[in-house]
């Protein structure tokens, strides 16, 4: 696609609830990056993949977090027993490559959750 | 640990008029890269502007420049001529993994 996409735009769980963001970023990149961005405050890394291989998941602020992109490509963020401190916008991002001459993210649009 | 601080959490600009955001950042490494984002109510993330902490030189993209100084570990952003499109969030961000500070809203007067 043109860009990185996000779905769903916003999301509504009750506490409790498992809940799954799908990120599709954009075709032929590399890296990509999860973050969780609450309200007010700056995106906080959750995880990092390379192609399908997670480098990096020492955002994850719990194990009730998982991520997944077994092809790849695309990627799935997975909250399970949702709680209300969850509530968040939850931005993917990819870049290109891996390399520092290939480090500009792109980002997509988000999904908004709630859990009430 | 590798931290970002923004300490202006918001900032006005009349139209037209020149604004500089502040930024500074904490890290032992050498070698990075600094990114200052836009964030419009639209939530997407859009690149401003980048730094090569290597590159002695102050990056330029049209009215956006930066003023890195490495020793110091500061970052901040001028915006000249600014535009009623520039109001927005504006994150900076650090390294690969993209470390970013709280942000500074930017309202700009017309």
């Amino acid at each position: 696609g043109a860009g990185v996409s996000q779905s769903p735009r916003y999301k509504v769980a009750k506490r409790g609830q498992d809940v799954a963001l799908r990120c599709d970023p954009i075709s032929g990149h590399v890296s990509l990056f999860w973050y969780q961005q609450a309200l007010g405050q700056g995106p906080e890394f959750l995880t990092y993949f390379q192609n399908e291989a997670q480098l990096d998941k020492s955002g994850l602020p719990s194990d009730r977090f998982f991520a997944e992109r077994p092809e790849g490509s695309v990627s799935t963020l997975k909250i399970q027993r949702t709680q209300q401190e969850d509530s968040a916008v939850y931005l993917c991002a990819s870049s290109l490559g891996s390399s520092r001459a290939n480090r500009q993210a792109f980002f997509g649009q988000g999904t908004r959750l709630t859990v009430v | 640990a590798q931290t970002v601080t923004q300490s202006q959490p918001e900032m006005s600009v009349q139209e037209a008029e020149t604004v500089t955001l502040s930024c500074t950042y904490d890290t032992s490494e050498s070698d990075y890269y600094l990114f200052w984002y836009k964030q419009p109510p639209s939530r997407q993330m859009i690149l401003v502007i980048r730094q090569e902490a290597y590159k002695q030189q102050n990056a330029t993209e049209n009215r956006f420049s930066v003023n890195f100084q490495k020793a110091a570990k500061s970052f901040s952003l001028k915006i000249s001529d600014s535009q009623l499109g520039d109001a927005a969030m504006y994150f900076c961000a650090f390294g690969g993994k993209l470390i970013f500070g709280q942000g500074t809203e930017l309202s700009v007067k017309p």
